[in-house]
């Protein structure tokens, strides 16, 4: 079966750092996505990781533990526009087809 | 503009009609999408089309067709829908070789559908 868990809220203050969490049971790995959704806007692509470790893209950074089926994307510096929802989804084997996770919708507050 | 377009951007359709909604990428990828996303619900794959052909029909009822003329363009042709049918509908596309890594999806802007 496929399974992806995300938290459904968190909250954070500008200028802090969070760290959202995504935890995945799939019948194939072939790389993990993030992806950032503004509210009636298309998802946006965020990170990718394919190989355990951490990704670092300007404020936002990815990890993976494939061993785990752990994943997380950690934001620093919030700003008031990064409240969005935040999207995991794992790639299966194919090389096409992605299982999302619920989304995990973040509130920066001033 | 992400690349990919959808048309309507929302549509409010009563329970008979027939309606369709349109995707165009204009990036020169080869696999096109459609997802249904509901609140509160992950996105949920509907249909794949790669080089054109359908790979995926994910248990989708019949009263949702798709239709893939070329590789830049991809419909869903929608009739006798019911209200639970009323989600955000997601178009995407994407460059792949069938494992080639590191390509993820470009979304379209969605289309919001309403059934009364």
């Amino acid at each position: 079966g496929q399974n992806i868990d995300q938290p459904t809220e968190m909250t954070a203050t500008e200028g802090a750092i969070v760290q959202i969490n995504c935890t995945y049971q799939t019948s194939g790995f072939n790389g993990l996505f993030w992806y950032q959704q503004h509210a009636g806007e298309a998802p946006t692509f965020l990170s990718y990781n394919v190989l355990d470790g951490l990704e670092e893209k300007g404020r936002f950074s990815s990890f993976l533990s494939r061993s785990k089926g752990y994943s997380y994307l950690l934001l620093k510096e919030l700003q008031m526009k990064d409240s969005a929802s935040y999207l995991c989804a794992v790639r299966a084997l194919d090389g096409q087809n992605f299982v999302f996770g619920p989304g995990t919708r973040l509130s920066v507050l001033p | 503009e992400t690349g990919v377009t959808q048309t309507p951007r929302h549509l409010v359709m009563g329970m008979t009609n027939k309606k369709s909604l349109k995707c165009e990428q204009h990036l020169g990828h080869n696999a096109m999408y459609w997802y249904k996303q509901s609140a509160k619900k992950p996105l949920e794959l509907m249909f794949v089309y790669s080089l054109e052909e359908r790979v995926e029909n994910n248990s989708v009822p019949s009263r949702f067709s798709p239709e893939c003329p070329n590789s830049s363009h991809l419909f869903l042709h929608l009739h006798t829908l019911q209200p639970e049918d009323s989600a955000l509908y997601l178009c995407a596309s994407s460059q792949d070789q069938g494992g080639k890594l590191g390509y993820g999806y470009t979304f379209g802007s969605g289309t919001r559908l309403t059934v009364v």
